[in-house]
């Protein structure tokens, strides 16, 4: 039953080492994300993506790759992971972006040693 | 009481007090604004919703009140539960953009 579904919940990963997180969504939403939640709480977007554009946050290292194989799931692979990537990943979706809420996922907590 | 530093700001109420958290949000174009509510170990959960159009907005125990003219928005809670503790987020949307986030308040309900 659940909306947004997210895996792995925690995943622990030395420096150097690339990782994939996987996203689901059953809402058949048009548009998926993926946000960063650093320690302070603070959520930064990363990415938006429905299946005719893919938005960038400019300040998203190219290390960081969504990758859609369709409407309902938007994965993110990490290459070459950094201490500083550390932090709280939430897959989200909404019906149409902007413009309707976002729904989430229950992150996952990557821990990069 | 509320405090503010380096850590994120925390709003300590007594179970059954109202609730009141406050957000400024930063564009003045901004016209959908969304409060979530995030529990330890969740993702953020859809509370409720208003756009530019209006004032005031009303749900179950919960209402946002919007002032555009001072770019600020609030969320107030009735009876503030123990299940209410969480952290709370502002969220703004321009014209169909992607949303941005405010840093968050940490609701306290005290028994």
């Amino acid at each position: 039953d659940t909306a947004v579904s997210q895996t792995p919940k925690y995943l622990v990963t030395q420096m150097g080492n690339d990782k994939s997180i996987k996203c689901e969504q059953n809402l058949g939403h048009d548009t998926m994300y993926w946000y960063k939640q650093d320690s302070k709480k603070f959520l930064k977007i990363m990415f938006s993506y429905n299946n005719k554009e893919l938005i960038i946050n400019e300040t998203v290292p190219n290390r960081f790759s969504p990758k859609s194989p369709d409407k309902a799931h938007l994965n993110l692979h990490i290459n070459s992971l950094e201490l500083g990537d550390s932090a709280v990943y939430f897959c989200a979706s909404s019906q149409r972006q902007g413009n309707s809420p976002l729904h989430f996922g229950n992150g996952t907590r990557l821990t990069v040693t | 009481g509320e405090s503010v530093g380096l850590h994120l700001p925390t709003l300590s109420v007594q179970e059954g007090d109202n609730s009141i958290i406050n957000c400024a949000y930063s564009n003045s174009a901004s016209d959908y604004f969304i409060w979530y509510k995030q529990e330890s170990g969740k993702g953020p959960q859809f509370i409720i919703d208003i756009r530019s159009n209006m004032d005031k907005r009303q749900g179950q125990r919960v209402t946002v009140l919007l002032n555009k003219t001072v770019k600020h928005l609030s969320l107030q809670i009735a009876a503030t539960q123990p299940g209410d503790s969480a952290v709370y987020f502002c969220a703004e949307n321009k014209h169909g953009q992607n949303f941005v986030f405010g840093p968050g308040t940490r609701l306290s309900v005290l028994p």
